[in-house]
């Protein structure tokens, strides 16, 4: 049979309060970073990107920070609503020839809570 | 535009038959992408397409898997002969620009295999 798969951290919020989500990554010579919010039944949906030579990015109540000398990279979505409730993916990309080679992150499920 | 279309949304199918997954990109694109997601390793490129030419098929896992894209509106994933280890849910992508960072995911097919 298959093999028990690997449970996904969870992050719970409550309605109208920041969230804050976390990625370590692990290729230093990755030059684009996104965000995907993933919800149930469907497939990832583009959030926002980073490029390496920048630090912070904002939109509409999200903004992605990268901090290069710890390979991290964080999600913050303001005033937190129930409808963000999905699993959020980090993503890595290289530069070049390599541009199109995405590496996900395992992903993390966030509930909000009303 | 209605996104990128695939079907069947759930397939099953008995171990040692013929599965085919199907695509039709975002009208314009240049570049499509076959993905596949467990829970075990997330989500995973199986192959890369650009001006319907396979440029990357490194990550598809074995000769049981074919992939073929006729023309720029449609592609094909095909597993023959199925597995129960192959049951995942797989996505197709496309991209105006051929950067996995711009790629817009379909809804995804749910197959499983007893």
């Amino acid at each position: 049979g298959e093999s028990v798969g690997l449970h996904l951290p969870t992050l719970s919020v409550q309605e109208g309060d920041n969230s804050i989500i976390n990625c370590a990554y692990s290729n230093s010579a990755s030059d684009y970073f996104i965000w995907y919010k993933q919800e149930s039944g469907k497939g990832p949906q583009f959030i926002i990107d980073i490029r390496s030579n920048m630090d912070k990015r904002q939109g509409q109540r999200v903004t992605v920070l990268l901090n290069k000398t710890v390979k991290h990279l964080s999600l913050q979505i303001a005033a937190t609503q129930p409808g963000d409730s999905a699993v959020y993916f980090c993503a890595e990309t290289g530069s070049g020839a390599g541009s199109y080679q995405l590496t996900f992150g395992k992903g993390t499920k966030l509930s909000v809570i009303p | 535009d209605a996104g990128v279309i695939q079907s069947p949304r759930h397939e099953v199918t008995e171990m040692g038959q013929e599965v085919t997954l199907r695509c039709k990109p975002i009208s314009g694109h240049n570049s499509l992408f076959w993905y596949r997601q467990t829970m075990m390793r997330g989500l995973e490129l199986l192959i890369y397409f650009n001006n319907n030419v396979p440029i990357d098929d490194s990550g598809m896992p074995e000769d049981r898997f074919s992939a073929k894209m006729p023309n720029a509106s449609f592609s094909t994933l095909k597993i023959q002969p199925s597995e129960p280890r192959d049951s995942a849910v797989y996505f197709c992508a496309s991209s105006q620009t051929g950067w996995g960072t711009e790629a817009f995911f379909g809804q995804g097919t749910r197959l499983t295999v007893v």
